[in-house]
């Protein structure tokens, strides 16, 4: 059965203290792994999607990476409004449906 | 990208009855996608909304509970019927469009 695991549950970081979440993953046939943002509130904001192994991308504080078995999320010098729930996803196989993990709740302090 | 609004955002409703949820995306979209967060948790895949065909639903999600329609490209609705207090969470639909994009989600709480 395809799943997504997420860890850590939660992260508390010092403004600038940076860190990475890790999204591991057992999947047939991955098509794309996806990370999101997602606000209380709110529904998820698209980041970045990664496609094979190796491959990486950025956005501002942001990095995503990955591997054949494993992406991160590397966050540089955090600030405060990095405060959010991180999702990953995982597209796989025939379909286009997405499998979501359960999230990391990242928390900066100023 | 695609800008998705949904409506309504929030409901309270009562126990038995049922509430209708509208999507609409700004572009022409093949697949839109309905998942449910409850509380705390993740996201869980509803259905698949084809336009023109009928919905394709995971599993523990029947039709009769969840209908859905999709009469054109951009717009579908979710019903949730005969609401239990369980039904309570938050619904969201998402559309493709190279990537997967959501809409700002309806928070449902059944009393």
């Amino acid at each position: 059965e395809d799943q997504v695991t997420q860890s850590p549950e939660a992260l508390r970081l010092q403004e600038g203290e940076s860190s990475s979440l890790n999204c591991s993953y057992t999947v047939s046939g991955l098509r794309g792994l996806f990370w999101y943002r997602q606000d209380p509130g709110k529904g998820p904001e698209f980041l970045f999607t990664l496609y094979s192994a190796g491959e990486e991308k950025e956005k501002e504080r942001l990095k995503a990476t990955l591997t054949k078995k494993e992406s991160f999320l590397h966050i540089t010098a955090p600030k405060p409004e990095d405060s959010a729930t991180y999702l990953c996803a995982v597209q796989a196989g025939n379909t286009d449906k997405l499998i979501f993990g359960t999230g990391t709740r990242l928390q900066v302090f100023p | 990208s695609a800008v998705i609004s949904q409506k309504p955002s929030r409901d309270i409703c009562q126990r038995g009855t049922s509430l209708t949820i509208q999507c609409q995306v700004d572009s022409q979209v093949t697949m839109m996608f309905w998942y449910r967060q409850q509380p705390g948790q993740s996201l869980t895949l509803i259905a698949t909304a084809n336009q023109g065909s009928e919905a394709t639903y995971e599993s523990g999600f029947v039709i009769d509970k969840f209908p859905i329609s999709r009469p054109n490209l951009t717009f579908s609705t979710l019903t949730v019927s005969n609401m239990s207090p369980e039904d309570s969470s938050i619904y969201l639909c998402s559309a493709m469009t190279g990537e997967q994009f959501f809409g700002p989600g309806t928070r449902l709480t059944v009393l």
